[in-house]
């Protein structure tokens, strides 16, 4: 089955800065790429998805990278800001109504 | 986005009883419906898959009689953890999916066994 590895678990930045996570996936198949914030006792929330159509997706300072060739893909945050700060997931999945299957996670913190 | 609740938001319990989490999608019909797990500082770990009116495929190493899904319609999913006990203390998410892969997550219950 699928499986997703996520780096690095934990990144410390300073305001203002770029953070940078990178997952890589095994499943081939794979077409969808989520990425999910989650603030302590909160439930996940998506911030931003690529397909395997696309090769790169932007939304303001948050962009996301997909290579499907080497089969990993990166979350990009620009000028960073404290609020930032939280646990940031990536998943996969192959299909619609498929099951997504998570990184283990990674604490960013951003410093004023 | 699209809207995802859970009630309770919190529940302690005694051991031995059973707790039931409802999920519901607020202003979507969601075709799938999926329960996750999480404990502290992890990974969220996808237990079952529901669709609307059939019976919940449940990952490897989850017990169904023990956690029970109920997905009655397109906006409404229960999981039910029977006769908990304290290992069974977690966080449990439900999400909820559009034919067009996303997956919005509910705010999740904390679930505490004693």
């Amino acid at each position: 089955g699928e499986n997703v590895e996520q780096h690095p678990s934990t990144l410390s930045v300073q305001e203002g800065d770029s953070a940078v996570i990178k997952c890589t996936y095994s499943d081939s198949a794979s077409n969808y790429f989520p990425w999910y914030k989650q603030e302590l006792g909160k439930g996940p929330q998506l911030i931003i998805d690529i397909r395997s159509n696309v090769g790169e997706k932007k939304d303001q300072r948050i962009a996301v990278t997909l290579n499907k060739t080497a089969k990993h893909f990166s979350l990009h945050i620009t000028e960073t800001q404290p609020e930032d700060s939280a646990v940031y997931f990536c998943a996969a999945s192959r299909n619609a109504g498929t099951a997504l299957i998570f990184g283990k996670g990674t604490t960013l913190s951003v410093s004023s | 986005g699209a809207v995802v609740s859970q009630h309770p938001s919190r529940v302690i319990c005694k051991s031995g009883t059973s707790v039931k989490i409802e999920c519901r999608s607020l202003d979507f019909q969601a075709t799938t419906m999926f329960w996750y797990r999480q404990f502290p500082k992890k990974s969220l770990m996808l237990m079952a898959t529901s669709n609307e009116g059939s019976k919940a495929t449940y990952e490897q190493g989850v017990e169904k009689d023990k956690f029970l899904i109920n997905h009655a319609s397109l906006t409404l999913s229960t999981l039910t953890v029977t006769s908990a006990h304290p290992e069974d203390s977690s966080f449990y998410i439900c999400s909820c999916g559009l034919a067009t892969d996303t997956q919005y997550f509910g705010p999740g219950t904390r679930l505490t066994v004693l």
